[in-house]
């Protein structure tokens, strides 16, 4: 059974400070690995997806690095923003492929404050 | 584009009572997923539906919870009877079913509080 695990729990950055979060995964047979960001009160909102076959993706200032081998990805963020601060889930989507996400295992979250 | 629209937001209900969890998803989207998110057990896919049909309700903890989708833009969840340690914010989630590749959108839960 795949089992997610994103360490620390919290973290607390002061602005403009470059970051990156971590994930690990058990199983390294994925499809993809998703990050996703969760605002209070909210639901997630998918920020980066990395297929299997590739190594990282980026978007802005985040970038999201895999490395399946090892069964780590880490999401790093460049020149942290106050309107960063939320937390972030790391998914691993395992197989067999039927449909889309049904086979996504989360994380627990980062809880990322950036102090103005 | 409205995003997954969940009702009710916030529902406060005594043990015993039934409790009905409303979602609408993103038009276009045909498969339709129940999350439960506590602090203990993080995110837990409860149910997912693909073409208004449930595929996989493993999930589902108990005969207390039963889910439906009559039809492509409505899902509900219901929980009869309802306990304490149903409490839990539920997240409806939709998107493009057989493209893995496919992001997952979330609606912005239901806070659910079992007394």
């Amino acid at each position: 059974k795949q089992e997610v695990t994103q360490i620390p729990a919290a973290l607390s950055v002061p602005e403009g400070e470059n970051l990156v979060l971590n994930c690990s995964f058990t199983d390294s047979a994925i499809y993809n690995l998703q990050w996703f960001r969760q605002d209070p009160g909210k639901g997630l909102t998918s920020l980066l997806l990395i297929q299997s076959s590739q190594r990282e993706q980026t978007s802005g200032r985040l970038n999201a690095s895999l490395d399946k081998s090892s069964g780590r990805s880490t999401l790093y963020i460049a020149a942290s923003q106050p309107g960063d601060s939320a937390t972030y889930l790391c998914a691993a989507r395992d197989g067999p492929h039927l449909f889309g996400n049904e086979k996504l295992t989360f994380g627990t979250g980062t809880r990322l404050t950036i102090i103005p | 584009d409205a995003g997954v629209i969940q009702s009710p937001r916030h529902e406060v209900t005594e043990m015993g009572q039934e409790v009905t969890l409303r979602c609408k998803p993103i038009s276009g989207h045909n498969s339709l997923f129940w999350y439960r998110q506590t602090m203990m057990r993080g995110l837990e896919l409860l149910i997912y539906f693909n073409n208004n049909v449930p595929i996989d309700d493993s999930g589902m903890p108990e005969d207390r919870f039963s889910a439906k989708m009559p039809n492509a833009s409505f899902s509900t969840l219901k929980i009869q009877p309802s306990e304490p340690r149903d409490s839990a914010v539920y997240f409806c989630a939709s998107t493009q079913g057989q493209d893995y590749n496919s992001p997952l959108h979330f609606g912005n839960g239901t806070r659910l509080t079992v007394t």
